[in-house]
C-alpha cells in the first residue's frame, strides 16, 4: 500500500529554467494538495486539486506557477523561469473522496528545489 | 480568518518527563484540528485529529491532545518523552475549502 509518491526528491535548477514536480496520490485518493515550506518558515498552502479540476488556488503565486491533476497520471506543479526565492521544499498531500474536511491528508516526502 | 498559533519555537524536555506542545486556534464555527510531526528531511506524519466528541484525543506513538473550546486550545501531550520524539511538530486547522492552515511549528528537543 504505497503512500504519496513525490519525485524527484531533489531538484536543482538554474535561474530561468523550468521546474516540474510530480505527485502520485495514495491509491483511491482523488484529492491532491500542494504546500510549500520555505527556509525558516512554516508550511503554506498553495493549491488544491481534484481530478481535472482546480478547487482552490488561493495560495499560488499569480505568475510562473501552475498546477494540474489530469484524469490519468500524477499531479504536476510547474514553476516557470525559476528564481532563487523559489528554493524550498514542496510537499504534496492526498485524501480520499469521501469524508470531506474531516479527512486526514497524507503527505509525501517532498521535493527539495534548489535554484542556483 | 482562520488561524493557528504555536507560541513556542522550541520546547526542551528531559527523557522520561511529560511534554506539552501548545497550540491555539481562531476559527468560526466548529474546528477540525490536526497534529503532524516532521522528522529532518522527511514529509509530515499524521499524529491525531479532533473532529467532535471526546475532548481528549489519543493518537500515534503515545501522543494525545486535549481540545479546550473555552481556551481555544489544542495542546499536544505525552506522559513520558523519548529521545526519538525529537522533531518538528505542527498544529493545523482545516479551512472551509479543505486546505490545512498550519501553525509556525514547534521544535521538540528531548535530552537523555
Amino acid at each position: 500500500n504505497a503512500g504519496v509518491m513525490q519525485n524527484p526528491r531533489h531538484l536543482v535548477r538554474r535561474r530561468g529554467q523550468e521546474a516540474r514536480l510530480r505527485c502520485s496520490p495514495m491509491k483511491g485518493h482523488s484529492h491532491v494538495y500542494w504546500y510549500r515550506q520555505l527556509p525558516e518558515e512554516g508550511l503554506k498552502f498553495m493549491v488544491y486539486l481534484q481530478k481535472e479540476n482546480i478547487i482552490d488556488e488561493s495560495g499560488m503565486p499569480k505568475e510562473r506557477f501552475s498546477a494540474e491533476f489530469p484524469k490519468e497520471g500524477p499531479s504536476i506543479l510547474r514553476i516557470q523561469q525559476v528564481v532563487r526565492g523559489d528554493s524550498a521544499a514542496y510537499f504534496c498531500a492526498s485524501s480520499p473522496e469521501t469524508g470531506g474536511r474531516k479527512n486526514i491528508q497524507y503527505f509525501g516526502a517532498g521535493t527539495r528545489l534548489s535554484v542556483l | 480568518a482562520q488561524s493557528v498559533a504555536q507560541p513556542e519555537d522550541q520546547v526542551n524536555v528531559a527523557e522520561g518527563n511529560p511534554l506539552t506542545v501548545k497550540c491555539t486556534y481562531s476559527v468560526s464555527g466548529n474546528p477540525y484540528l490536526f497534529w503532524y510531526v516532521q522528522y529532518p528531511n522527511r514529509g509530515l506524519q499524521f499524529l491525531l485529529k479532533y473532529i467532535t466528541g471526546d475532548n481528549l484525543v489519543k493518537g500515534s506513538y503515545g501522543f494525545e491532545a486535549e481540545f479546550n473550546k473555552s481556551q481555544t486550545s489544542f495542546h499536544l501531550k505525552k506522559p513520558s518523552a523519548l529521545v526519538s520524539d525529537s522533531a518538528l511538530y505542527f498544529c493545523a486547522v482545516v479551512s472551509n475549502t479543505g486546505k490545512l492552515i498550519f501553525g509556525q511549528g514547534t521544535t521538540l528537543q528531548v535530552k537523555p
